[in-house]
């Protein structure tokens, strides 16, 4: 059975300093797999996917993702946070049956 | 990507009432899902629906509290029947259409009193 696990529920940086939301995932078979952005009182956005192409996944906002099937993640990353990237951001893997599997969601507090 | 649109967009409503919930998307899609997003929480699916067939309800979620419809290939309803405080969330509608990805509706926020 597929499951995702978020290992932080609360990440702050400063603005401008790197971000790193860490994403691991479970799946029988090569998963596909998302990261989406909520923000408050907003609905939810892509930011990028992996489907199995390359393994470096460049979405929107200069945010990516490494997929490291050695290490069952795909942690997102960006070189410099702003202060519009805090937000609600959910890693989701993708089930047999089209259905996907939110995890818990990291909430991303930028400090000016 | 397919733009959803979700109506009411917030609603308050007295407990022991039901509350009939709309997505509309601006292109056929094959797929369409409903999820519910408790205060501070992740999202929970509720159910698949399928145009033409019944919908598919996830462990935890029955018919006769959460109906659905999906009489065509843009348009989808939810009812929350006989509503409590604890079905007080965020209701939101996604969409799948063969790619891989679902795109999502804005939400209904919904507070029962």
């Amino acid at each position: 059975a597929q499951s995702v696990t978020q290992l932080d529920s609360h990440v702050s940086v400063s603005e401008g300093t790197p971000v790193l939301l860490r994403c691991n995932y479970s799946s029988s078979y090569s998963p596909s797999l998302f990261w989406y952005v909520q923000h408050p009182n907003k609905g939810l956005q892509l930011l990028l996917k992996y489907t199995s192409a390359a393994t470096l996944v460049k979405g929107i906002n200069g945010f990516e993702a490494e997929f490291k099937k050695s290490e069952t993640s795909f942690h997102l990353t960006k070189p410099s946070a702003h202060m519009s990237d805090a937000a609600e951001y959910f890693c989701v893997v993708k089930t047999s049956y089209d259905k996907v599997i939110f995890g818990p969601g990291t909430s991303l507090s930028v400090i000016p | 990507s397919a733009v959803i649109s979700q109506k009411p967009s917030r609603d308050i409503c007295q407990r022991g009432t039901s509350l009939t919930i709309q997505c509309q998307v601006d292109s056929q899609v094959t797929m369409m899902f409903w999820y519910r997003q408790q205060p501070g929480q992740s999202l929970t699916l509720i159910a698949t629906a399928n145009q033409g067939s019944e919908a598919t309800y996830e462990s935890g979620f029955v018919i006769d509290k959460f109906p659905i419809s999906r009489p065509n290939l843009t348009f989808s309803t939810l009812t929350v029947s006989n509503m409590s405080p604890e079905d007080s969330s965020i209701y939101l509608c996604s969409s799948s259409s063969g790619s891989h990805e679902q795109y999502f509706g804005p939400g209904t926020r919904l507070t029962v009193t």
